[in-house]
């Protein structure tokens, strides 16, 4: 089983819509949680961090559920520049080192 | 200021060479990462370096790859006698090492092809 699983998309949304990813874990020991965001060919770049208490950014919203280790993004009135691939990530250990989900495809379109 | 650079931006090689690529991280940063991006693959920690600590090799998948990091700075990724299956982009992260929350920013890779 991988450590971050999510699924792969893609998920193809009109601009305006809700979209939600989903992402698991495996490792109950891991600590910090986050969604990355990557553009095609580009590098990988922090969307916004996960908290226990659930955490707000505009049209972002993640939650975060350690009983279920898993993790969500909610994106509100997509917009086309959201299209890209979102990766879950996690955080086990002292050495700070991630682990990523092999990431979730999206496609806003018009 | 100055993001995370790399270099080469490409570097194609024939089988059996050995490579060298290149991390500058953001100025002040004491934690450098290299990661590798497999096609259809998420990113794969390698290697992590924090100040003068011994580094974690605990993701290198075998003992052709090595990393270095000079006076705290600058790190080279070494990949010995490559194999096609090294193909990937290797990708180098930098933060600030001050807390399990660090935003590590990205290079924009090296994308690494073996003939």
């Amino acid at each position: 089983r991988k450590e971050v699983e999510q699924d792969p998309g893609p998920f193809n949304v009109p601009e305006g819509a809700t979209v939600a990813f989903n992402c698991t874990y495996s490792n109950s020991a891991s600590q910090s949680f986050f969604w990355y965001r990557q553009d095609c060919r580009k590098e990988p770049k922090l969307l916004m961090s996960v908290y226990s208490s659930g955490n707000e950014d505009g049209r972002f919203t993640a939650q975060l559920n350690r009983a279920s280790q898993y993790i969500s993004l909610l994106i509100r009135d997509s917009k086309l520049s959201d299209s890209a691939t979102y990766l879950c990530v996690v955080m086990t250990g002292t050495a700070s080192k991630l682990t990523f989900g092999t990431g979730t495809r999206l496609q806003v379109t018009l | 200021g100055a993001g995370v650079s790399q270099s080469p931006s490409n570097k194609v090689t024939e089988k059996g060479k050995d490579v060298e690529l290149r991390c500058d991280p953001i100025s002040g940063h004491t934690a450098l990462y290299w990661y590798r991006q497999s096609l259809g693959q998420g990113l794969e920690f390698l290697i992590y370096f924090q100040g003068n600590s011994a580094p974690d090799k605990s993701g290198l998948p075998s003992d052709r790859f090595s990393a270095e990091r000079t006076g705290g700075s600058v790190s080279t990724l070494t990949i010995q006698r490559t194999q096609q299956e090294d193909s990937a982009v290797y990708l180098c992260a930098s933060s600030s090492g001050q807390g399990r929350r660090d935003e590590q920013f990205f290079g924009p890779g090296t994308r690494l092809t073996v003939l």
